[in-house]
């Protein structure tokens, strides 16, 4: 079966704009949660949506944004980007909330410049 | 709060060594307890789990036991490969059901 796709692959953004990264789950898979990899401060949780309602979320500020859509796509958009925002996005599917069977994607590369 | 520790990398070892990665957690209740393993270019993929006290995780030879007395669930594998060579993140999922990373290990494994 298809795996977790994550859309694009990589981007490059200038600080100040606004990004929208996307996140296909595995099909019947209902959960999706959004993670942020640095260098620095490792794999931090975003938030995760499960049935288009957002169910946890993160310490992250309210540049960070996400949806969920009736086919359990879901899309993350980061405002105002600055340069520390530049990381790879995790996206990982879940058949319901608190599953421990996450699936990852492989991410998308955003790098703010 | 929930924090995960492990130790830090790179961790380079021979081909056929014996591995250890160590994972140390801070919890309150009883958390399930995973380790993710991560290959160039690639997302993590689930290597093992454990759900509660003195279970053992294991899978491709790899072991983890959960260990509440010392809240600990280091991993092991007896005899590493060149293709063992990736990162490895300890996490944890407590009643919030947020996931907690640790900042992961890198392991190289000469031939």
């Amino acid at each position: 079966k298809a795996g977790v796709t994550q859309t694009p692959r990589y981007l490059i953004k200038t600080r100040g704009q606004q990004v929208t990264l996307s996140c296909s789950p595995i099909s019947g898979h209902r959960s999706v949660s959004w993670y942020q990899q640095t260098p620095g401060q490792g794999l931090q949780f975003l938030f995760e949506y499960f049935s288009e309602t957002q169910r946890n979320k993160g310490n992250f500020p309210g540049r960070f944004s996400g949806r969920q859509f009736s086919n359990s796509r879901s899309e993350m958009n980061v405002s105002t980007l600055e340069l520390g925002d530049s990381a790879l996005y995790l996206c990982a599917s879940s058949f319901r909330t608190g599953d421990y069977g996450y699936t990852f994607g492989s991410g998308t590369r955003l790098t703010v410049v | 709060g929930n924090s995960v520790t492990q130790m830090e990398g790179p961790v380079t070892l021979s081909e056929e060594a014996f591995l250890t990665i160590n994972c140390t957690y801070t919890a309150t209740g009883y958390p399930s307890l995973f380790w993710y393993v991560q290959y160039p270019g690639e997302g993590l993929q689930l290597l093992l789990k454990a759900t509660k006290a003195d279970d053992k995780g294991s899978n491709k030879g790899f072991e983890a036991t959960y260990r509440k007395e010392t809240t600990s669930f280091h991993l092991e594998k007896g005899s590493v490969q060149v293709s063992d060579s990736a990162v490895y993140f300890c996490a944890l999922i407590n009643r919030d059901d947020k996931i907690i990373f640790g900042k992961g290990t890198r392991l190289h494994i000469l031939p």
